[in-house]
């Protein structure tokens, strides 16, 4: 099966600064990687999400990033606030849309 | 658009007892997945439904673990007997189309184990 692996486990950053935290993925027929923000004691939420035929796409202060020769997809935020503070996870799915998750990211940015 | 529902939304129980959780899925949406959710780490799958047919349950626990889906719509997830290792976070959700369509998730079901 598929297996995703995501770095850093924890990140902190200025307010205002930009965090990065990547993963990468072991199946090459993975086709759809979503993201997702987890605030403490809530459900996993989609921020954003980019198929294999996109190389990047953004979404105001948020974008992804996909390699799919290197098979690694990136989260990039800039201007962070510390409403971003949060866990991320990163996951990838192949055509029969079985869900692996990353191990996550614990964001923190400091005022 | 009503979400993914789940209950009960807290359950403590002794080890070696029976719990059940519950879901029901985003209207419309025939693929449902339970995910198991330890303290810290990521959502680990633990069966995925398409409408009433397991699509993969290769990380579930069959000892011990059960779930069913019997009209395609609501599913329960059931461990009999518990350990203390299943104190997690159980998370359902549902997504429209299998395929790489975006999932819903619920607000899980926090397992204490003691």
């Amino acid at each position: 099966g598929e297996n995703v692996e995501q770095h850093p486990s924890t990140l902190s950053v200025q307010e205002g600064d930009s965090a990065v935290i990547k993963c990468t993925y072991s199946d090459s027929a993975s086709n759809y990687f979503p993201w997702y923000k987890q605030e403490l004691g809530k459900r996993p939420q989609l921020i954003i999400d980019i198929r294999s035929n996109v190389g990047e796409k953004k979404d105001q202060r948020i974008a992804v990033t996909l390699n799919k020769t290197a098979k690694h997809f990136s989260l990039h935020i800039t201007e962070t606030q510390p409403e971003d503070s949060a866990v991320y996870f990163c996951a990838a799915t192949n055509t029969g849309n079985q869900f692996y998750f990353g191990t996550g990211t614990s964001l923190t940015v400091i005022p | 658009e009503a979400g993914v529902a789940q209950s009960p939304r807290y359950k403590i129980i002794e080890k070696r007892q029976s719990v059940a959780f519950w879901c029901n899925p985003i209207s419309g949406h025939a693929t449902l997945y339970w995910y198991q959710q330890i303290l810290g780490q990521g959502p680990k799958l633990l069966i995925q439904f398409q409408n009433n047919g397991v699509v993969d349950d290769s990380q579930l626990p069959k000892d011990r673990f059960s779930a069913e889906r019997l009209k395609g719509v609501d599913s329960t997830l059931k461990i009999q007997p518990a350990k203390l290792e299943d104190s997690a976070v159980y998370l359902c959700a549902s997504s429209l189309l299998a395929g790489g369509g975006e999932q819903y998730f619920g607000p899980g079901t926090r397992l204490t184990v003691t």
